[in-house]
């Protein structure tokens, strides 16, 4: 069974600083792998989207990368602001359903 | 664009009621899922639809059914509640099984007593 793990589960960091979050998956039979945020009491909404014949995708301030043989994604985003403040997820698509990390909870702090 | 809609989006049910999750989507998307969010547990697929009339099982299927009339809804069905399926429900769609964005609704908080 896929497992996927993200950490560190929680970050706190200033405003203006760069960061890194990570993904992991224990199979590399993946179609693609997807970011997404959530914010407390809200669904989640698609951030970005990387197929598995990629190695990475940027949107804006957010760049993530995949390495599918060594079964690891990470999602940078740069000059951090207060409301990039939620929880973020990854999960992977083995083509018949999406296996989602526990997420890390980033707190920017002004 | 409404997207992904989820009714109701509160229900508090009694140990052995049965009640359905709506969802609804106005994309045209073939691909319909249902997840629950426990702490600690991340999103753990119940079932899902690759399009009208076709319906399979996630990874935790068990005290809930599912159909799929239309193209557009998508509802679960708690048969028998229990206090182990009190958890946030979300609803999430996409345009085919592999390769595309998956969009979620707001989510259904769901409590059993």
């Amino acid at each position: 069974k896929q497992e996927v793990t993200q950490i560190p589960a929680a970050l706190s960091v200033p405003e203006g600083e760069n960061l890194v979050l990570n993904c992991s998956f224990t199979d590399s039979a993946i179609y693609n792998l997807q970011w997404f945020r959530q914010d407390p009491g809200k669904g989640l909404t698609s951030l970005l989207l990387i197929q598995s014949s990629q190695r990475e995708q940027t949107s804006g301030r957010l760049n993530a990368s995949l390495d599918k043989s060594s079964g690891r994604s990470t999602l940078y985003i740069a000059a951090s602001q207060p409301g990039d403040s939620a929880t973020y997820l990854c999960a992977v698509n083995t083509g018949n359903q999406f296996y989602f990390g526990t997420g890390t909870s980033l707190t920017v702090i002004p | 664009n409404a997207g992904v809609t989820q009714t109701p989006k509160f229900q508090v049910l009694k140990t052995g009621q049965s009640m359905t999750l709506q969802c609804a989507q106005d994309m045209n998307h073939e691909y319909m899922s249902w997840y629950r969010q426990d702490p600690g547990m991340g999103l753990r697929l119940i079932h899902y639809s690759v399009g009208a009339g076709i319906t399979d099982q996630g990874e935790v299927p068990n005290g809930y059914n599912v159909s799929r009339s239309t193209t557009e809804d998508f509802p679960l069905r708690l048969l028998s509640a229990a206090p182990s399926q009190t958890s946030v429900y979300f609803c999430a769609s996409s345009y085919s099984q592999r390769g595309n964005t998956i969009y979620f609704g707001e989510g259904s908080w769901l409590t059993v007593v």
